[in-house]
């Protein structure tokens, strides 16, 4: 069983600072993992994924996740938010091969940028 | 960049009656699915979707949900007959073979069943 924990509900940070959001996996198989961020009253967009190679990949917007086998994560990080930030983000595990193609998302993570 | 619509943005429904739930996917895109999201709760998958057939639905996709592409038209999902706990916002996704990851949302329709 694949299960996502996203370990802090809400983070508020100024603009400027920099931010991490954590996400830990369970999944015994191989994995695609990625990060979607959804403004309020909008769908989820896509951020970025990591499937294989290099443990640290680059989204869009500045963002950049960081693969750890050992920790089991895949946290989110940015070097200097925006207010535009503002929005919930999710960590999605996908299932490879017998699972299927669908994506077991976290709770989520609601980040607040203030001025 | 590659846009998923829904229609329509709102529903809202008796308990009872059928709803029909539409989504334009992305034009390339052979993959579809249906997520569910309860207000202040995380996203669900309901089922995926591909050459014409149901690849993997969850226990979410009960029976009285059913999915469909006909022609190459809407990917729709419809609920008949629908219950209170179907109220939630749908969310249709769109993805090509082999990017299964990176899956394009529409911005989902709220459904509102009274």
């Amino acid at each position: 069983t694949q299960t996502v924990s996203q370990s802090d509900a809400h983070v508020t940070v100024f603009e400027g600072d920099s931010v991490e959001l954590r996400c830990n996996y369970s999944y015994g198989g191989s994995i695609y993992l990625s990060w979607y961020i959804q403004h309020h009253g909008h769908g989820l967009q896509f951020l970025l994924k990591y499937y294989s190679g290099n443990p640290v990949v680059q989204g869009v917007n500045g963002f950049e996740a960081e693969f750890s086998k050992s920790d089991s994560s895949f946290h989110l990080r940015k070097a200097s938010v925006h207010w535009s930030d503002s929005a919930v983000y999710f960590c999605a595990v996908r299932g490879y091969g017998s699972s299927g193609n669908k994506l077991i998302f976290g709770i989520g993570t609601l980040l607040s940028v203030k001025p | 960049g590659p846009k998923v619509l829904q229609i329509p943005s709102h529903q809202i429904i008796d308990m009872g009656q059928m709803v029909t739930l539409n989504c334009d996917p992305v034009s390339n895109h052979l993959y579809f699915y249906w997520y569910k999201q309860i207000l202040g709760q995380q996203m669900e998958f309901l089922v995926n979707f591909y050459n014409g057939k149901v690849m993997e639905k969850s226990k979410l996709f009960k029976d009285q949900f059913s999915v469909e592409r006909p022609d190459g038209s809407y990917f729709t999902l419809k609920i008949q007959p629908t219950a209170l706990e179907d109220s939630a916002v749908y969310f249709c996704a769109s993805s090509l073979p082999g990017n299964y990851a990176e899956q394009f949302f529409g911005p989902g329709t709220r459904l509102t069943v009274l």
